[in-house]
């Protein structure tokens, strides 16, 4: 089983729509879980942080579901410029590097 | 604003040669890594370095070796390339958690 999972997508959606992707992770342990961003033949970039009580950034939210060892990210009022993979990660524990899921694709449609 | 560059954007290689991969990174950062990234495969970690001189196997560390004699450069070294090498190659620096990436290097090995 893969230390992290996304659904590749894509996940095509018209703007102004509301859209959720899942990640699940293996290990139970795990402390620290972020979603980062890439855009298409671009580096990824951090989008934010999951803490246990959630987050939320503007039109993004992020939430941690332990007991089902999942984080989720929802975009409420898509923008065309959301349109990028979405990358899972999660820092298991007893490691010093992060460990990438390999993404979900959203392309935002007019 | 935080600066990783990598030497080559895009390089083509002969099977059995000797490949260097230079990142260099401007924001005094500890950490340094190298990915690799596939389709359907995601990131994944080849190596990275905490420290200057020291070194940590990634999860897929054969065929490549690092060196990291200064804190502001980190070298992916591909001993002798082989056409399953080829792939996009990314640096990354930062803090345990945030990791600022370069633009990345596509590497093809013929």
């Amino acid at each position: 089983r893969k230390e992290v999972e996304q659904d590749p997508g894509p996940f095509n959606v018209p703007e102004g729509a509301t859209v959720a992707f899942n990640c699940t992770y293996s290990n139970s342990a795990s402390q620290s879980f972020f979603w980062y961003r890439q855009d298409c033949r671009k580096e990824p970039k951090l989008l934010m942080s999951v803490y246990s009580s959630g987050n939320e950034d503007g039109r993004f939210t992020a939430q941690l579901n332990r007991a089902s060892q999942y984080i989720s990210l929802l975009i409420r009022d898509s923008k065309l410029s959301d349109s990028a993979t979405y990358l899972c990660v999660v820092n298991p524990p007893g490691r010093r590097a992060l460990t990438f899921g390999s993404g979900t694709r959203l392309q935002v449609q007019p | 604003d935080v600066k990783v560059t990598q030497s080559s954007r895009y390089l083509v290689k002969r099977t059995g040669e000797k490949v260097f991969l230079e990142c260099v990174q401007d924001m005094d950062h500890e950490n340094m890594f190298w990915y690799r990234q596939d389709p359907g495969l995601g990131l994944r970690l080849i190596y990275f370095s905490y420290d200057v001189k020291m070194k940590e196997k990634g999860d897929i560390p054969e065929g490549y070796s690092v060196s990291r004699e200064k804190k502001e450069r980190f070298s992916l070294i591909l001993e002798s390339a082989s056409t399953n090498q080829t792939s996009m190659y990314l640096c990354a620096s930062g803090r345990r958690y945030e990791q600022y990436f370069g633009p990345g290097t596509r590497l093809t090995v013929t």
